[in-house]
């Protein structure tokens, strides 16, 4: 059965201070997709990134950075210099096969940046 | 093109009160799914469609039903809301073979007293 795991429920930094929320999960399946996604204190989901198991490729955009590992199973997510305007609380999924099997949601790692 | 809409936004239920949480997405989206928020629990998928005419179940599915008669709908009904069932609702969609992940609704935030 496959399962995601975010063990930081809260992590709080200073403005400015770069941050990395870890994800690990768990699946018996070679084809797989892993998500990240935002949920800002207004309460909408917010998409991220989508990555397939067969591209390992780390990803930037812009603050935003993924490091897909598929030897420790991770999807950590890093941001750079860190702005008030992150604070928020953000999920990994995962989805076996096609990808269109349900999204299985870690509980989320709520990230409060302090000016 | 309006996305994922949710009604209501809002809603208080007394226990054993039934109702129906609607969604409707305008992007041809053929798989859909109803997922419940609680705090330290994430998102949790309650039911779910691949198409028109087809649903299955999810991880937390009793006490829900749905039905998916067109395309673009797919309601979600408490039969006997109990407090327990107090919780904030997304609707989601996606094409299938997507590149964009979800398309999640505003969620709607039901309190059964």
């Amino acid at each position: 059965a496959q399962k995601v795991t975010q063990a930081q429920t809260e992590i709080s930094v200073v403005e400015k201070e770069d941050v990395t929320l870890d994800c690990v999960y768990e699946t018996r399946d070679t084809t797989y997709y892993l998500f990240w996604y935002k949920q800002p204190p207004s309460g909408e989901l917010v998409f991220l990134i989508r990555r397939n198991s067969f591209d390992e490729q780390n990803e930037i955009s812009g603050r935003y950075s993924w490091n897909f590992q598929k030897s420790t199973s991770s999807f950590n997510f890093t941001i750079t210099a860190s702005q008030v305007v992150d604070s928020a609380v953000y999920f990994c999924a995962l989805s076996e096969d096609s990808g269109n099997t349900p999204l299985v949601f870690g509980k989320g790692t709520r990230l409060s940046v302090i000016a | 093109n309006a996305g994922v809409t949710q009604t209501p936004k809002f809603q208080v239920l007394k226990t054993g009160q039934s109702m129906t949480l609607q969604c409707a997405q305008d992007m041809n989206h053929e798989y859909m799914s109803w997922y419940r928020q609680d705090p330290g629990m994430g998102l949790r998928l309650i039911h779910y469609s691949v198409g028109a005419g087809i649903t299955d179940q999810g991880e937390v599915p009793n006490g829900y039903n749905v039905s998916r008669s067109t395309t673009e709908d797919f309601p979600l009904r408490l039969l006997s809301a109990a407090p327990s069932q107090t919780s904030v609702y997304f609707c989601a969609s996606s094409k299938i073979s997507s590149s964009y992940g979800y398309t999640f609704g505003s969620g709607t935030r039901l309190t059964v007293v």
